[in-house]
């Protein structure tokens, strides 16, 4: 069966600091990948998706970057974080036309 | 562009009651819909989703919902709710033109089942 990772669970980190949060998905071979946001507790925001190794699509400009470095591991960074950063984020995969299933999510504080 | 509405942000119902979500779509072709359901500090579970065939979908947790196309609705329902369904849940819709297989999510609605 498929499963996914996502980890840390809960990262405080200071404005200014460096992210890399990491996801990696076992059971699968080349799922789509996706990054998202979830600000206080609501609405769903997509920041990338991936359809391939090294193939990676922005919905929306920000201080984000994601990377695919291998089919099933999805990495999503920042140089220097801002206090709007926090939030959680969700990694989440898909095959072609079928549903999307989440990691547990890492909430990130940023001070 | 597709979009998905949740009219309500929450709803309270009573243990043993039967429980109603509401989920709109506007989404150009045939779309493919979703339910989540999201508890505290979690990432989203999969209840059900509706591709083709039969209007009514079962789903996890006893959970179904219908299709209505001429109403442009996808409302998930329960025959009788239980406290422990009391969460978060998640309308969504893909559009078959969607190449990345995106999903567009409604705003959430709160669901309170009270003892």
């Amino acid at each position: 069966s498929q499963t996914i990772h996502q980890w840390p669970a809960t990262l405080v980190q200071p404005v200014g600091s460096p992210l890399s949060l990491e996801c990696t998905v076992e059971g699968t071979s080349n799922p789509n990948l996706y990054w998202y946001r979830q600000a206080a507790g609501r609405g769903l925001q997509l920041l990338f998706y991936s359809v391939g190794i090294g193939q990676i699509s922005s919905e929306v400009p920000q201080n984000l970057s994601a990377s695919r470095p291998q089919d099933r591991q999805f990495i999503l960074s920042s140089k220097k974080l801002l206090l709007s950063d926090s939030g959680f984020y969700l990694c989440a995969w898909s095959v072609l036309r079928g549903e999307q299933y989440f990691g547990a999510g890492t909430r990130l504080s940023v001070l | 562009a597709q979009s998905v509405a949740q009219p309500e942000d929450q709803v309270n119902v009573a243990e043993g009651n039967p429980l109603t979500v509401k989920c709109t779509y506007s989404v150009s072709g045939n779309p493919y819909l979703f339910w989540y359901v999201q508890y505290p500090n979690r990432g989203l579970q999969f209840l059900l989703k509706y591709i083709t065939g039969d209007n009514l979908v079962k789903g996890s947790y006893g959970f179904e919902a219908e299709f209505n196309k001429s109403q442009t609705s996808f409302h998930l329902k329960k025959p009788s709710a239980l406290v422990s369904d009391s969460a978060l849940y998640f309308c969504a819709v893909r559009d078959l033109n969607n190449a990345g297989n995106m999903l567009t999510f409604g705003g959430g609605t709160r669901l309170m089942v009270k003892p």
